[in-house]
């Protein structure tokens, strides 16, 4: 079975930590995403990537980076958490222009 | 005013009804898909539509291009198609833009 696994759950980090969020897909996709899910905002794209090595801004960019130094694992860095980052993280790969998008189960991220 | 509209926001309906949940947008996009989320975050892709209609078990998905609209159908609904459902549309690069989603409900 193909997928998208998210290396926690659930997580609790303090103001101004920096914290790592993982995503490894085991589907060869070019295409890998992050997404911030918000009551009352829904999903929105944070950062993604093509390939490896590459990646671009999403909608909401500021207070995040990205690192994808393999092509099955891309790594949403948080610099310096804040409580406002506290949310659901979702991550998604794809092949590119074609059916198969898959997400991972999600990380509920808390920051106090 | 959101590029991808949903709705309704919230659906309650009895089991064995027919449920429809609408999506319209306003950009031009490469494909849509429709996506069920359950309680507890996790997201399955239900379908992935560029045209047509399409169809796997209770659930259909219709596109129209020309009128920028999307419909998902369930037949005989069941408790546990209880979730949220959410519409997304595939614009450059196969970024997705989402619908705020539709919370169903079946009651048994």
């Amino acid at each position: 079975d193909v997928k998208v696994t998210q290396s926690s759950r659930y997580l609790v980090k303090r103001t101004g930590e920096k914290v790592f969020l993982e995503c490894v897909q085991d589907m060869d996709h070019e295409n890998m995403f992050w997404y911030r899910q918000d009551p009352g905002l829904g999903l929105r794209l944070i950062y993604f990537s093509y390939d490896v090595k590459m990646k671009e801004k999403g909608d909401i960019p500021e207070g995040y980076s990205v690192s994808r130094e393999k092509k099955e694992r891309f790594s949403l860095i948080l610099e310096s958490a804040s409580t406002n980052q506290t949310s659901m993280y979702l991550c998604a790969s794809s092949p590119p222009y074609r059916d198969g998008y898959t997400f991972g189960s999600g990380t509920r991220l808390t920051v106090v | 005013k959101n590029e991808v509209e949903q709705s309704p926001q919230n659906l309650t309906a009895q089991e064995g009804e027919f449920i429809t949940i609408n999506c319209s947008y306003s950009v031009g996009i490469s494909a849509l898909h429709w996506l069920q989320q359950h309680p507890g975050g996790g997201i399955v892709s239900l379908f992935m539509l560029s045209s047509g209609k399409k169809k796997h078990g209770r659930l259909i998905a219709t596109i129209n291009i020309q009128e920028k609209h999307s419909s998902l159908h369930i037949t005989a609904s069941h408790p546990r198609d209880s979730a949220v459902y959410i519409c997304a549309v595939m614009r450059s690069g196969s970024r997705l833009t989402f619908g705020e989603g539709t919370q169903l409900t079946v009651n048994p």
